[in-house]
C-alpha cells in the first residue's frame, strides 16, 4: 500500500517567518494530496490541496508544491501567525481505491510570538 | 450546515471490556469513514462505508472491532474486547460521492468529526 513520510516531525519558527513541511510517497499512481490541519484537541481541517497535473497551487500565505518525478511534496507558510501554530498532516491518495487517504505522522508547528 | 457529530467524546474502560462509538455524518454524504488516530501519529484508516456497503476494512482488526452502517447514513464502531494497544482517538469523517462522465470518480473533500478519545486501562 501507499506508504506517506513527513518531516519534520515538529518545527518551531519565530513569528513573520516561513514554515515548509515535506513529504514523500511510494505509490506512483499517486494523484491527490490534501494538506488537513489539526489544532488540538480539534479535528482535522483540509486547508490546501494538490492534484497530479499541477505542480504548485497557492491560496494566500499557504502553498503546495508538487515533484511527482521525485514522488515529493510540500506545504509551505509565509508570513506565520501564532494562529498557524498546529499538527499539519499531509496525505497521499488514488483514485482507484476509491481515495482511500494514507497519512503522513503530522509535523507539530509552533509559531513564536 | 451541520458536521460530523460523533459521541461519546470521552471514554475510559478497561482492557478486556467492549466500547462503542457513534457517528452521524453530515446529511447527503454516501460515503463514511472510520479512522483511529494514535497519540502522535497521522490517522489510519480501519473502514470506508459507501452508503451501507464495506468499500474497504483491510486495516479493520476484525477479531475485535466491527462497525456498521445499517441504513446508509449513522454508523456505529464496536471494539471488543478492548486492549490497552487500542488507546486512540476515533474519528469519524463523510464525503459525497459523485462521478464524472465516464465512470471516473472524482475527489471530494473528506469532512471529519470531533473525535473520541479511548483510555484503555
Amino acid at each position: 500500500g501507499e506508504n506517506v513520510e513527513q518531516h519534520p516531525s515538529t518545527l518551531s519558527v519565530q513569528e513573520g517567518d516561513s514554515a515548509v513541511i515535506k513529504c514523500t510517497y511510494s505509490d506512483s499512481a499517486s494523484n491527490y494530496f490534501p494538506w488537513y490541519k489539526q489544532e488540538l484537541g480539534k479535528r482535522p481541517q483540509l486547508i490546501i490541496d494538490i492534484r497530479s497535473n499541477v505542480g504548485e497551487k497557492k491560496d494566500q500565505r499557504i502553498a503546495v508544491t508538487l515533484n511527482k518525478t521525485a514522488k515529493h511534496f510540500s506545504l509551505h507558510i509565509t508570513e506565520t501567525q501564532p494562529e498557524d501554530s498546529a499538527v499539519y498532516f499531509c496525505a497521499a491518495s488514488r483514485p482507484h481505491n476509491d481515495y482511500k487517504l494514507s497519512f503522513g505522522a503530522g509535523t507539530t508547528v509552533t509559531v513564536r510570538a | 450546515e451541520a458536521g460530523v457529530a460523533q459521541s461519546p467524546r470521552y471514554k475510559i474502560i478497561e482492557k478486556r471490556q467492549s466500547v462503542a462509538f457513534w457517528c452521524n455524518p453530515i446529511s447527503g454524504h454516501a460515503t463514511l469513514y472510520w479512522y483511529q488516530q494514535i497519540l502522535g501519529q497521522g490517522p489510519k484508516l480501519l473502514i470506508q462505508f459507501q452508503n451501507n456497503g464495506v468499500v474497504d476494512d483491510s486495516q479493520l482488526p476484525k477479531d475485535r472491532f466491527s462497525a456498521e452502517r445499517l441504513k446508509g447514513v449513522d454508523s456505529t464502531l464496536k471494539i471488543q474486547p478492548a486492549k490497552l494497544e487500542d488507546s486512540a482517538v476515533y474519528l469519524c469523517a463523510s464525503s459525497l460521492f459523485s462521478h464524472l462522465a465516464g465512470g471516473t470518480r472524482t475527489y471530494n473533500e473528506q469532512f471529519f468529526g470531533p473525535g473520541t478519545r479511548l483510555t484503555v486501562l
